[in-house]
């Protein structure tokens, strides 16, 4: 069975500037999580998704937002990007919503 | 809202050499505990995880962690380490916040160093 997969792996973006973060989960998952690693804050949930729906959001600004489509597959948008938004975004994805996740590699994102 | 703290941020041990990582979670109420692994260069990967039953609970590659709710901990135990245990470990928490989905709430990590 495919693994979780994250789109683009690595992205080099400004200040300013919009971006987009695909994550495809593995097949038959309907939650999708998205986190945000960084060396100091460490591992940050930002949202979660099941079956189209946000279900539950983390302490981020509205800057972050994400949606899910029929297909369980999710993105993630950071509008106005700030140079403390670089980062590891990570996507899990889990049969229901609680629980095991699993991991994909991440997208690598450098703010300018 | 829950927190994790794991109490070592670094560790280094010698081949063969047992090992404990502390995890406390601040929460109560019904929680589900996870470790998860991170090998340099690969991406996280469930090492053991508790929803009930039974306190201690078994992993891969040899590990079990034991959940003591009094203690509100979930040390990750393993009787003696091999040099490809060098990793970051994490600790992670679903739950005890009020219901409805959670995402999982992290530690900070643990860098563990095996020296052959």
């Amino acid at each position: 069975k495919a693994g979780v997969t994250q789109t683009p792996r690595y992205l080099i973006k400004t200040r300013g500037q919009q971006v987009t973060l695909s994550c495809s989960p593995i097949s038959g998952h309907r939650s999708v999580s998205w986190y945000q690693q960084t060396p100091g804050q460490g591992l940050q949930f930002l949202f979660e998704y099941f079956s189209e729906t946000q279900r539950n959001k983390g302490n981020f600004p509205g800057r972050f937002s994400g949606r899910q489509f029929s297909n369980s597959r999710s993105e993630m948008n950071v509008s106005t990007l700030e140079l403390g938004d670089s980062a590891l975004y990570l996507c899990a994805s889990s049969l229901g919503t609680s629980g095991e996740q699993f991991f994909g590699p991440g997208t690598r994102l450098t703010v300018l | 809202a829950q927190s994790v703290s794991q109490h070592n941020h670094h560790v280094i041990l010698s081949e063969a050499a047992s090992l404990e990582l502390g995890c406390n979670y601040s929460y109560g109420g019904t929680v589900n505990l996870f470790w998860y692994v991170q090998y340099p260069g690969q991406h996280l990967q469930l090492l053991l995880k508790y929803f009930s039953g039974d306190p201690l609970v078994k992993g891969i590659k040899g590990f079990e962690a034991e959940f003591i709710k009094s203690k509100f901990s979930f040390n990750l135990r393993k009787p003696s380490v091999q040099w490809s245990d060098t990793a970051e470990y994490f600790c992670a928490v679903n739950g005890g916040s009020g219901g409805g989905a959670d995402g999982l709430t992290f530690g900070k990590g643990t860098h563990l160093i095996i020296q052959p």
